[in-house]
């Protein structure tokens, strides 16, 4: 099965930092990823839809000059969380549609936790 | 717009005990997909099953089965003899024709005590 994998697994920071999350299509080429957040008990909330070589779509209420994503790729998307503060810390996950999928079916990385000191 | 609602929090069983997760969704559109995820404490997403909206054919896979009615919008998802493993966050997801997006429902958190 398609394969989707993110870096770092793990990150904490200090808060006025930026930290940058990869999410990478290991074994195809995805044109559309999405970026989602989960904080501890909740659900996943879509943040973007990233697609490639064109700006990203974001979902309404998240700040897109706080969460730059960038897919200059077709495996390759990142989320850049700009002058992370405490409120930031949360899992945060990235997924990428199947291009040959006929149920919308999406393939999720492992997950980012970050944390902010 | 999408909506899934997830309405048990938390569903507490012994081993060998079958469990059943209801999952209500909400759609204007007729072709639509129905998800079900499973969360371990590692917090990765497994993929567990999927239907299509034209599809109402329910199966067992495994210890796994699903019922879906479109007439009352539900997609339930049972895990039959349930094992210590099977201690997980299980969430529902719904997204429709055209538009890629995932709807997730709240989520049922299942405790399997041995």
């Amino acid at each position: 099965g398609a394969v989707v994998s993110q870096h770092p697994s793990r990150v904490i920071c200090k808060s006025g930092t930026s930290v940058k999350i990869e999410c990478r299509s290991l074994d195809f080429q995805a044109t559309t990823m999405f970026w989602y957040r989960q904080f501890p008990k909740q659900s996943l909330m879509l943040m973007a839809t990233s697609n490639e070589g064109s700006k990203a779509t974001y979902e309404q209420g998240v700040e897109k000059d706080k969460f730059l994503i960038n897919h200059a790729s077709l495996t390759l998307s990142t989320l850049t969380v700009t002058s992370a503060h405490p409120e930031d810390s949360s899992f945060y996950i990235c997924s990428a549609r199947d291009p040959q999928g006929i149920y919308n079916e999406q393939f999720f990385g492992p997950g980012t936790r970050l944390t902010v000191l | 717009a999408q909506k899934v609602t997830q309405a048990q929090t938390e569903i507490s069983v012994v081993e060998k005990e079958d469990v059943t997760l209801d999952c209500v969704y909400e759609t204007r559109d007729t072709t639509y997909y129905l998800f079900w995820y499973k969360q371990p404490p590692s917090g990765e997403l497994v993929f567990l099953i999927r239907r299509n909206s034209f599809d109402e054919q329910n199966e067992i896979s495994g210890r796994y089965s699903w019922n879906f009615q479109k007439s009352t919008s539900s997609f339930n998802f049972t895990i039959t003899a349930s094992q210590v493993v099977d201690s997980a966050v299980y969430f529902c997801a719904l997204s429709v024709r055209n538009d890629y997006k995932l709807s997730f429902g709240a989520g049922t958190t299942v405790t399997v005590r041995a």
